[in-house]
């Protein structure tokens, strides 16, 4: 198994540049989720979801959109790129439902940078 | 104020030391805790997971939570500079629940 995959590993943008992140994961999870990394700040949820056809925003969501459109598959749209989005931005994954163990899988990460 | 507090360190220790970790939090409904390891440039990795208080121990790695003082500890023994990595703590309400993490600590292991 791959696990989670994430691409692009690197991307600058120009603020007001628009692009789409993804991620994947052939683990059948049907939980998925965002995450972005800065420095000081640990992990901020951006958008997560519990199954393909639903998302839900998270802690961080403005200026980010998700769809879910099939189990595999959760990628992140920025829609017009600001420097306030540079980061680090993280896919995870976990068996959905109401588990008794909550271990989240994690991808290698995305870092961008917006100028 | 931060609803997880953990220090960023860094915290520098030579080899075969005890490294001891921490986090504190405010919300007194969360219930199940986790240690993430990160190294450098990766994607963080589950490394102990523990339900209420007490301890639980893994080879080198043991976990302590205490409820009552809303304060959580990671102990690694006789450390190796394959542990320098960056050490988040986690929590949640349910095991189900979204995760609230802290900001990390960074441990480099000196040979």
């Amino acid at each position: 198994n791959a696990g989670v995959t994430q691409t692009p590993k690197f991307q600058v943008l120009k603020t007001g540049q628009s692009m789409t992140l993804q991620c994947a994961q052939d683990m059948n999870h049907e939980y998925m989720s965002w995450y972005r990394q800065d420095p000081g700040m640990g992990l901020r949820l951006i958008h997560y979801s519990v199954g393909a056809g639903i998302t839900d925003q998270g802690e961080v969501p403005n200026g980010y959109n998700v769809s879910r459109s099939t189990t595999e598959d959760f990628p992140l749209r920025l829609l017009s790129a600001a420097p306030s989005q540079t980061s680090v931005y993280f896919c995870a994954s976990r068996v959905g439902g109401r588990t008794s163990y909550n271990e989240q899988f994690f991808g290698p990460g995305t870092r961008l940078t917006v100028l | 104020q931060k609803e997880v507090e953990q220090d960023p360190g860094p915290l520098s220790v030579p080899e075969g030391a005890i490294v001891s970790l921490n986090c504190t939090y405010s919300n007194s409904a969360f219930q199940y805790f986790m240690w993430y390891r990160q190294y450098s440039r990766k994607g963080p990795e589950l490394l102990m997971y523990t339900y209420s208080s007490g301890n639980k121990e893994d080879g080198r790695f043991t976990a302590q939570v205490d409820k009552s003082s809303k304060y959580i500890s990671l102990f690694i023994r006789d450390s190796q500079p394959s542990d320098s990595a960056t050490y988040l703590c986690a929590m949640t309400t349910d095991s189900w629940g979204k995760l609230q993490f802290g900001a990390g600590t960074q441990v480099v292991v000196t040979p």
